[in-house]
């Protein structure tokens, strides 16, 4: 099947730690993004790539880091420097294009120790 | 003033109402339109792309106003399973990133 994966699905980390989650993508899709969701807000956006070995800052990018060496992955690091990371943190892909909307994976929650 | 605006709700209808979202944005240089459909700590699912001339997926009706920068979502004959948070999503032009409502919680009851 093709779709967006998403790993871990829960998460915890102690302070001071980086963690790294996963999203890989068998749709072909040049663009990938991440987002956070915070009880009862919005989806803000940490970082997107429109094609591999290139990707740029979102909204929220500070205490986060990304690395785009392949077409069909993404990964996140949230690292030591993010002091509030506990969140629903969302992997999305889409085609490039005005219309294209975005296709989601199923999310990590990452909480604190 | 919020780039992408909606009324949280809650929507509380009784199963087979007709119920209608209107979300409001800011940039008028903003060129696609879409409504997702976001569960209870699930992700968020497409629920369809809004076109200038209105369109139609059963149910589902959305319209856009570009003059008035609103976009809308009717629901007709509403189910159960319609339950759920309605995220109004907005592009600005040819750029890639997504701008999300905080969503419009829907609760459809017996």
């Amino acid at each position: 099947d093709g779709g967006i994966t998403q790993s871990p699905k829960y998460l915890f980390r102690k302070e001071g730690q980086n963690v790294t989650l996963s999203c890989e993508q068998n749709l072909n899709h040049d663009a990938m993004y991440w987002y956070r969701q915070d009880p009862g807000q919005g989806l803000r956006l940490i970082y997107y790539s429109q094609i591999v070995n290139d990707f740029q800052k979102g909204d929220i990018a500070e205490g986060y880091s990304v690395s785009r060496e392949k077409k069909e992955s993404f990964p996140l690091t949230v690292t030591s420097a993010q002091k509030n990371p506990t969140a629903f943190y969302l992997c999305a892909s889409s085609q490039t294009g005005q219309n294209q909307p975005q296709h989601f994976g199923d999310g990590t929650r990452l909480s604190i120790l | 003033r919020k780039e992408v605006e909606q009324d949280p709700g809650p929507f509380n209808v009784p199963e087979g109402a007709t119920v209608a979202f209107n979300c409001t944005y800011s940039n008028s240089a903003s060129q696609s339109f879409f409504w997702y459909r976001q569960d209870c700590r699930k992700e968020p699912k497409l629920l369809m792309s809004v076109y200038s001339s209105g369109n139609e997926d059963g149910r589902f009706t959305a319209q856009l106003n570009r003059a008035s920068q609103y976009i809308s979502l009717l629901i007709r004959d509403s189910k159960l399973s319609d339950s759920a948070t309605y995220l109004c999503v907005v592009r600005e032009g040819t750029a890639s990133k997504l701008t999300f409502g905080t969503g419009t919680r829907l609760q459809v009851t017996l």
